[in-house]
């Protein structure tokens, strides 16, 4: 079957760093990417991995790990508009749809 | 910067009524999508479109749901016969080619009543 894991929720503090999880399980891997979303507003791309290893992008860096089955979406010197729910989703082979992840709520703190 | 959009942003239908929802996708993008999210729930997938024809579905785009792409520029989600389960927020997308990022129009909150 089709699973993605991520923690409900996080908190972390202004300016400080954050590492949010997904462990996925599908049928056939063709790419895993992490959105941001707003409360009540549209996911937002966020960053795209398809090969194992590092994409850095700013602020914000992805890694996978295809083998485990794994990936993590770092958040470097947070700001308070970070605040938002990040979700991990994956395509499978010859699919055109993602299955997504529930989401991880990040709350920052000053 | 290019933007998906979806028109009306909220609606209010009652049980039984046939809703449409509209979406412009991005005019250079070939592959669209529509999507849902229920209140507090994930993103899930309805239906993906290209060469105007579905060429995905999920088990939640049953007979009461169908796309169509009437124009050059519009992208349309029809629910026939609307059940209070629907009530959601509803987003359309697009990419630029199989497998690339998606594009999100800011969504339309449907609430069947």
């Amino acid at each position: 079957g089709q699973n993605i894991d991520q923690p409900t929720e996080m908190t972390a503090t202004e300016g400080a760093i954050v590492q949010i999880n997904c462990t996925y399980q599908t049928s056939g891997f063709n790419g895993l990417f992490w959105y941001q979303q707003h409360a009540g507003e549209a996911p937002t791309f966020l960053s795209y991995n398809v090969l194992d290893g590092l994409e850095e992008k700013g602020r914000f860096s992805s890694f996978l790990s295809r083998s485990k089955g794994y990936s993590y979406l770092l958040l470097k010197e947070l700001q308070m508009k970070d605040s938002a729910s990040y979700l991990c989703a994956v395509r499978e082979r010859g699919n055109y749809q993602l299955i997504w992840g529930a989401g991880t709520k990040l709350i920052i703190k000053p | 910067e290019p933007e998906v959009t979806q028109t009306p942003s909220h609606q209010v239908t009652q049980m039984g009524q046939e809703v449409i929802l509209r979406c412009v996708p991005i005019s250079n993008h070939l592959y669209f999508y529509w999507y849902r999210q229920i209140l507090g729930q994930k993103v899930e997938f309805l239906v993906s479109f290209y060469n105007n024809e579905i060429s995905e579905k999920s088990e939640i785009f049953d007979d009461q749901f169908s796309v169509e792409r009437p124009d050059g520029s519009n992208f349309t989600l029809k629910i026939r016969s609307t059940k209070l389960e629907d009530s959601a927020m509803y987003f359309c997308a697009s990419s630029g080619g199989f497998g690339q990022s998606e594009t999100f129009g800011s969504g339309t909150r449907l609430t069947v009543v």
